[in-house]
Parts: structure tokens; C-alpha cells; sequence
């Protein structure tokens, strides 16, 4: 595996449910982030992690969980969902946060749809 | 606020060349990227401009203006496979990513 994986690709899920998405990056960075990607609005910064620090969290509701057990792994567990979050979420990495020059590398995203 | 302003949509025709604007209101200017999105796909990295002028790379250019807070991406000899959202994003004075929601762009035969 090469780059920044997600899985999976596309959840569907209710209400009620819990779920986990999965990232993983092959790029020996420290920094990586979660992204909410609704049709034709900005990408919306989720959470960021630096060396497995949370050092973001950009006025996320609750029901959406981040863990970092390492470097190369994000996670994002997801309970009692609304319909309004139903959107492509992006997994991305870096070298590190900040920074002048600092391109991201993304994971190609799970399409999630709440029911 | 923060705001960075691009066109929703544009339309092309293969072969020929298009300019996607991007303008930007930021709190301080640390560098601009532009992203290409294919449907479906990751995002994927086509630029970065920190100074002003024009970075070219084969058909793909990119320009900066830092005083009028401007970019535009320059396609030439436009591909059926050129379709897709094409994403700016700023650096902050935070250095915090802003980005705008992207330009989807359709090319005809």
C-alpha cells in the first residue's frame, strides 16, 4: 500500500448505529486530518493531529469520536449520526502542522449517507 | 471572515486553453495550492505559489497576485480526462488551510 488508504469506501448507516472510519498513511508523516466534504462547499477541517496529538478540533459535534494510536493510523467513530451528515470525508496527511509549504496528501475518502 | 471566492462551474472545449480564478480575503498570506479533484477521487496536489507570478508545470501554470489577493490556474491543450473540481486553498497567518469550494470544470469534445 502507497500513499493515504481509507476504508471503507462507502458506509451507509442509521441513526442509531456506531461505526468507525479508518485511515492510514504509508508516508512517514506526523500530522494528518479529518475533513467533512459536502457538494459545493469548502472543505470543513474536522480535527488534526500532530505526533498523536490532537491539536484541532474545530467546533466538531460530539457524536464524531477522532483517535490517533500512532502516527500512520486515524480513526473517526461516529454515533447517532443525523441526516445532515451525510458527506465524503477525507483523510489527509502531512510532514507536519503548519508551516509555510505544507501539501497535504489525501486518502480518496468514504462517501457516507445517514438514514 | 475568511473567504476564498471561486466560479461554481466552467465549461471548455477539448484542445483549447482555460483560466480558473481564484480570488482570497484572508487573515495573512502564507502561500496558495491548488488541488485537482476527480470525482469520486482524493484530492491531489497540482501547485503551490508563495510569491507573485507565474509557476509553470507542462500545461499546467499557476499565478499569483498577493496585492489584488488573486490567483488563476491556466489549463492549455485541454484533456477529456482535465475534467474535474479544481480546488484553491490559502495559508493563513496561522497557518491554517483555507479552501475554497472548488470549480468543477467540463470539457466537451
Amino acid at each position: 500500500e502507497t500513499g493515504v488508504t481509507q476504508t471503507p469506501r462507502h458506509l451507509v448507516m442509521g441513526m442509531t448505529n456506531k461505526k468507525s472510519l479508518k485511515c492510514e498513511q504509508h508516508l512517514g508523516h506526523n500530522a494528518m486530518y479529518w475533513y467533512k466534504q459536502s457538494a459545493k462547499k469548502p472543505l470543513e477541517l474536522m480535527f488534526v493531529y500532530n505526533f498523536k496529538e490532537q491539536t484541532e478540533n474545530n467546533s466538531v459535534p460530539s457524536r464524531f469520536s477522532p483517535e490517533c494510536p500512532n502516527s500512520s493510523h486515524l480513526f473517526l467513530h461516529l454515533h447517532t449520526l443525523q441526516p445532515e451528515d451525510s458527506a465524503l470525508y477525507l483523510c489527509a496527511s502531512s510532514p507536519e502542522t503548519g508551516g509555510v509549504y505544507n501539501e497535504q496528501f489525501f486518502g480518496p475518502g468514504t462517501r457516507l449517507t445517514v438514514l | 471572515g475568511q473567504n476564498i471566492d471561486q466560479p461554481t462551474e466552467m465549461t471548455a472545449t477539448e484542445g483549447a486553453i482555460v483560466q480558473i480564478n481564484c480570488t482570497y480575503q484572508t487573515s495573512g498570506f502564507n502561500g496558495l495550492f491548488w488541488y485537482q479533484q476527480h470525482a469520486g477521487e482524493a484530492p491531489t496536489f497540482l501547485s503551490y505559489n508563495v510569491l507573485d507570478g507565474l509557476e509553470e508545470k507542462g500545461r499546467f501554470s499557476s499565478f499569483l497576485s498577493r496585492s489584488k489577493g488573486y490567483s488563476y490556474l491556466l489549463l492549455k491543450e485541454l484533456q477529456m480526462k482535465d475534467s474535474a473540481s479544481y480546488l484553491c486553498a490559502v495559508i493563513d497567518s496561522n497557518y491554517q488551510l483555507i479552501w475554497g469550494a472548488g470549480t468543477k470544470l467540463i470539457i466537451k469534445p
